[in-house]
């Protein structure tokens, strides 16, 4: 079946080092996108690509990294710049133009400390 | 800009009928997006209007007003399961996501 999978589900660090978010789709989109969601908040976007070896940054960028070099995988690196990485990240991917074909994966609670 | 408004929660009693509104300031939507998501889980998605009008889809009804930049999503017969939070999304080349709404229902 196609989907898109997150890995892993919970991630634990600690503060200072670097972390990277792994997702992963079989679905053929062209698109991927990567979310922060905050505790009672609504989905807030980090990065997004719309084609491989090309992405742009989202409105909450700065201390995240990501690289597309491959169709199906779009990994996040959470760096140590990142001043408040705990929360929950949610990838997702979708065909060009979006419209009704946008898939979420399942998301990774990553938690600092 | 394209600032995304709910209201941050509301509360409806089973078998009840609720209207959850968004308002939007972007004239470059192509189509709004309504997800409901459970805590600690992925949004699931509910409606996505393109046209002005309404969309209906079982207890689930979705309304679009793109010259007010106004959107509802109406639940009709509430159960308990529908307690989540749900999020208004315009679409362009990505999803911009409002706050969301938190919906409990009581028995």
């Amino acid at each position: 079946d196609g989907g898109i999978t997150q890995s892993p589900k919970y991630l634990f660090r600690k503060e200072g080092q670097n972390v990277t978010l792994s997702c992963e789709q079989n679905l053929n989109h062209d698109a991927m996108y990567w979310y922060r969601q905050d505790p009672g908040q609504g989905l807030r976007l980090i990065y997004y690509s719309q084609i491989v070896n090309d992405f742009q940054k989202g409105d909450i960028a700065e201390g995240y990294s990501v690289s597309r070099e491959k169709k199906e995988s779009f990994p996040l690196t959470v760096t140590s710049a990142q001043k408040n990485p705990t929360a929950f990240y949610l990838c997702a991917s979708s065909t060009t133009g979006g419209g009704y074909g946008y898939t979420f994966g399942s998301g990774t609670r990553l938690t600092v400390v | 800009g394209q600032n995304i408004d709910q209201p941050t929660e509301m509360t409806a009693t089973e078998g009840a009928i609720v209207q959850i509104n968004c308002t939007y300031q972007t004239s470059g939507f192509n189509g709004l997006f309504w997800y409901q998501q459970h805590a600690g889980e992925a949004p699931t998605f509910l409606s996505y209007n393109v046209l002005d009008g309404l969309e209906e889809k079982g207890r689930f009804s979705s309304f679009l007003s793109r010259s007010k930049g106004y959107s509802y999503l109406l639940l009709k017969e509430l159960q308990m399961k529908d307690s989540a939070s749900y999020l208004c999304a315009g679409a362009t080349n990505k999803l911009i996501f409002g706050t969301g709404t938190l919906l409990a229902v009581q028995p």
